[in-house]
């Protein structure tokens, strides 16, 4: 089992649509958990942190639900320019900066 | 904000031929590294911990002696890929923590690598 999984997708919507993208992972002991977004062939780019309080930056909100070892993404009011492929990504430890990736999940946003 | 370079950007090669890369932080101290990897619609993949002034720490599969880690300095690491053959292409990304600052890690720009 990956230690984060994710819905590879593509997910294919409009403009304007709300979109939510989930994550699952398998180690509990898991500190932190982050969502970068990576456009093709670049490098991956922090997008936000995730805490289970929740969290919302501008159009996009994440949560995170321990219990059930979950984590989400929504994006709302979806721009052309939120095409990308967004990165579940797990700290094991804050000690390490060792980040565990998940394998992304694509979106495409159409006009 | 902090920045890591990574050199070259894309370089293509020969079989047999090793290929060198470079990752720097340009404005503060990484003690320590990572070498991710990245096959087309893959994740990154964590290939190795690079830590400065001691021997690098491999992850399960990845061979030490064809991907050489040398952390010579507090803002310079390097993975050589020796002996490198058409399944080592792939994107190989390195990032760094800046420990001043709450960002879990930051990125270079990634090499791409192909071998011909």
């Amino acid at each position: 089992r990956k230690e984060v999984e994710q819905d590879p997708g593509p997910f294919n919507v409009p403009e304007g649509a709300t979109v939510a993208f989930n994550c699952t992972y398998s180690n509990s002991a898991s500190q932190s958990f982050f969502w970068y977004r990576q456009d093709c062939r670049k490098e991956p780019k922090l997008l936000m942190s995730v805490y289970s309080s929740g969290n919302e930056d501008g159009r996009f909100t994440a949560q995170l639900n321990r219990a059930s070892q979950y984590i989400s993404l929504l994006i709302r009011d979806s721009k052309l320019s939120d095409s990308a492929t967004y990165l579940c990504v797990a700290d094991l430890s804050s000690n390490t900066g060792k980040l565990i990736f998940g394998q992304g999940t694509t979106l495409q946003v159409k006009p | 904000g902090a920045v890591v370079s990574q050199h070259p950007s894309w370089v293509i090669c020969k079989s047999g031929t090793s290929v060198k890369i470079e990752c720097r932080s340009l404005d503060f101290q990484a003690t320590t590294m990572f070498w991710y990897r990245q096959f087309p619609k893959q994740s990154l993949m964590l290939m190795a911990t690079s830590n400065e002034g001691s021997k690098a720490t491999y992850e399960q599969g990845v061979e030490k002696d064809k991907f050489l880690i040398n952390h010579a300095s507090l803002t310079l690491s390097t993975l050589t890929v020796t002996s490198a053959h058409p399944e080592d292409s792939s994107f190989y990304i390195c990032s760094a923590k800046d420990w001043t600052d709450n960002s879990p890690l930051h990125f270079g720009n990634g090499t791409r690598l192909t071998v011909t």
